[in-house]
């Protein structure tokens, strides 16, 4: 069964530097990946998928994820934060219809 | 922007007391999940539906039970609400059709049972 490890609970960065949140992912055959986002009192929202057509994906917000099959790695990253990325992320993995979550990045970013 | 919508967005009630939790989407997605999220943990699937009159349980046991009569309406029942209960809870819906599909969640509803 697929899964999803997201390393580091909490991640601070200062506003301006640069953000890497991790995601490792178990799947016996290629799976479809996610990256979702949450702001406070809301519902997730999707940043973005990869699903085999590109390795390196670009979501909004200026947020991009390169998917690394020999390290089973889809690391999120921006190069440059904002005060207004303060979330909690969410990555997920896809195969087969079900949709598995990880347990959640909460990323603080500070002036 | 999607379109689905949960309510209360918030609700506080006491013990033993009988709740519905209300999810809507207006997209005509044939898919809809409910999932519960604790702080720190993961999404943790409770029901599913893949269709009108079709519904399944997930991975994570609850004791609480859903209802898909319509295909734009997926509302989540607790006959008898425990503090156990108490979580946020998240109702998401996906399309059907070829290709991968992400979901859409709705702001969700925090319960408390006290």
């Amino acid at each position: 069964a697929q899964s999803v490890t997201q390393l580091g609970s909490h991640v601070s960065v200062s506003e301006g530097a640069l953000v890497l949140l991790r995601c490792n992912y178990s799947s016996s055959v290629p799976p479809y990946l996610f990256w979702y986002v949450q702001y406070p009192n809301q519902g997730l929202q999707l940043l973005l998928k990869y699903t085999s057509a590109a390795t390196l994906v670009k979501g909004i917000n200026g947020f991009e994820a390169e998917f690394k099959k020999s390290e089973t790695s889809f690391h999120l990253t921006k190069p440059s934060a904002h005060m207004s990325d303060a979330a909690e992320y969410f990555c997920a993995v896809s195969l087969g219809g079900d949709m598995r979550f990880g347990a959640g990045t909460r990323l603080t970013v500070k002036p | 922007e999607a379109d689905i919508y949960q309510t209360p967005r918030y609700l506080v009630i006491g013990t033993g007391k009988k709740i519905t939790l209300e999810c809507s989407q207006t997209m005509g997605h044939d898919k809809m999940y409910w999932y519960q999220q604790d702080p720190g943990m993961e999404l943790h699937l409770i029901h599913y539906s893949y269709g009108v009159n079709s519904t399944e349980k997930g991975d994570l046991s609850s004791e609480s039970t859903v209802s898909r009569i319509r295909t734009e309406h997926f509302p989540l029942t607790l006959e008898s609400a425990r503090p156990s209960h108490t979580s946020q809870y998240l109702c998401a819906s996906s399309p059907t059709g070829t290709g991968i599909h992400e979901q859409y969640f709705g702001p969700g509803t925090r319960l408390t049972v006290t």
